[in-house]
């Protein structure tokens, strides 16, 4: 099993631009996740997924949308990125909320 | 509004010590913990989980405490190693869907 893969692994933009990125996992887990985390900080969430075809706004959703066409997949968009979005993003998967997250390996996103 | 914390933001330990990294949290409602590493440029890694019904919990060398009356949580490592050496979080599951992550500890471990 591969676990919990990112797609890109580093992506710098300018101001305004568009991007999406994309989450897998092939642990069949019903739940995923995309976080950001900043400098000396722990992770806040951006957007949740409960299942296939659902999605809901976790801490920080302002600027950011997300899809889940596939069980497998869940995709985070940027419309248009600014400054204050650069980050590293995680994005991780649960069989249920009550349960261990398994975390990708990040990407790391610059918006200049 | 409630939230997870931990007491100190870094940790230095000697090789060989045991180390223990503590957590505070404040919803009584939280019914799940877990304690995550974080090592440099990388995603964190799950080290162990406790529920609610539980005081204890061992694994490999890791030691989870869970004090519901003070709402506190440590992580206890025995024979510390320089591959010990990480961002330690712990977060709790509230109820609301999604884990709430405190800010962190860094473990430094000195040979």
């Amino acid at each position: 099993n591969a676990g919990v893969t990112q797609t890109p692994k580093f992506r710098v933009l300018k101001t305004g631009q568009s991007m999406t990125l994309l989450c897998a996992q092939d642990m069949n887990h019903e739940y995923m996740y995309w976080y950001r985390q900043d400098p000396g900080m722990g992770l806040r969430l951006i957007h949740y997924s409960v299942g296939e075809g659902t999605t809901a706004k976790g801490e920080v959703p302002d600027g950011y949308n997300v899809s889940r066409l596939k069980k497998q997949n869940f995709l985070l968009g940027l419309e248009s990125a600014a400054p204050s979005q650069t980050s590293v993003y995680f994005c991780a998967s649960s069989y249920s909320t009550a349960d261990t997250q398994y975390f990708g390996p990040g990407t790391r996103l610059t918006v200049l | 509004g409630e939230s997870v914390g931990l007491h100190l933001p870094t940790l230095s330990v000697q090789e060989g010590d045991n180390s223990i990294i503590n957590c505070a949290y404040s919803n009584s409602a939280s019914d799940y913990f877990i304690w995550y590493k974080q090592e440099s440029g990388k995603g964190p890694q799950f080290i162990i989980d406790i529920r609610s019904n539980m005081d204890k919990r061992q694994g490999q060398r890791v030691t989870v405490l869970l004090n519901k009356t003070v709402k506190h949580l440590s992580l206890q490592i025995a024979a510390t190693q320089p591959g010990d050496s990480a961002v330690y979080f712990c977060a709790e599951d509230t109820g609301r869907r999604a884990l709430t992550f405190g800010s962190g500890t860094r473990l430094q471990v000195q040979p």
